[in-house]
């Protein structure tokens, strides 16, 4: 069965770098969306990302955090200067149409020194 | 807005045991879709049923049945005869339907431990 693919799967930084954390979802998918989970805690929506342009994103999804389909496989999202607070599970989703269900990969754990 | 209460945090069973995991959800929306997802230990998120709002027939999959009430804004997942792989973290979501409307809100997710 196709799945989402995230790597890394567990990401170690350096608070103030920056960190881009890929993810390959499923090939015939169009909507993709990452999501966080704070240790512990519930997961967030961030973003949702469509036809090459952000649909919707979250008021935690700031200026620090950017995201980009740079070809037709691959979805990345990028933190440019990393804070403590963003250490988290960070999960990549994807759908084949609009009101698909979103399958998720496995996520990145994101660790910030 | 919309908003998933999940207000059992942690519920512990032993194996066999049914157990029923509630969900509460508010949403101005008129249509709108109800997931739950499981996340094991190994942390992934495991898809397990999404009910669409206009659909209040209960659903039933092997040990595992829903009961989606419109009317009380709930949709309770109910594990028959627990087993200790049942043990994992599970979350209830809700979304609207279509286009930006996709976005899963979740709740804080329900911690079941099944012993031996």
């Amino acid at each position: 069965e196709p799945e989402v693919t995230q790597t890394p799967s567990h990401q170690v930084t350096q608070m103030g770098q920056e960190v881009i954390l890929r993810c390959v979802p499923i090939s015939n998918h169009l909507y993709f969306y990452w999501y966080r989970q704070i240790l512990g805690q519930k997961v967030e929506f961030l973003v949702s990302f469509y036809n090459n342009e952000i649909s919707e994103k979250s008021e935690i999804f700031d200026d620090q955090f950017s995201v980009e389909r740079p070809d037709g496989s691959n979805f990345t999202l990028k933190i440019r200067s990393t804070k403590l607070e963003d250490s988290a599970m960070y999960f990549c989703a994807s759908s084949g149409r609009d009101n698909q269900p979103q399958h998720f990969g496995d996520g990145t754990r994101l660790s910030i020194l | 807005a919309q908003k998933v209460t999940q207000a059992q945090t942690e519920i512990s069973v032993v194996e066999k045991e049914d157990v029923t995991l509630d969900c509460v959800y508010e949403t101005r929306d008129t249509t709108y879709y109800l997931f739950w997802y499981k996340q094991p230990p190994s942390g992934e998120l495991v898809f397990l049923i999404r009910r669409n709002s206009f659909d209040e027939q209960n659903e039933i999959s092997g040990r595992y049945s829903w009961n989606f009430q419109k009317s009380t804004s709930s949709f309770n997942f109910t594990i028959t005869a627990s087993q200790v792989v049942d043990s994992a973290v599970y979350f209830c979501a809700l979304s609207g339907i279509g286009g930006a409307n996709s976005k899963l809100t979740f709740g804080k997710g329900i911690t079941l431990s099944v012993r031996p």
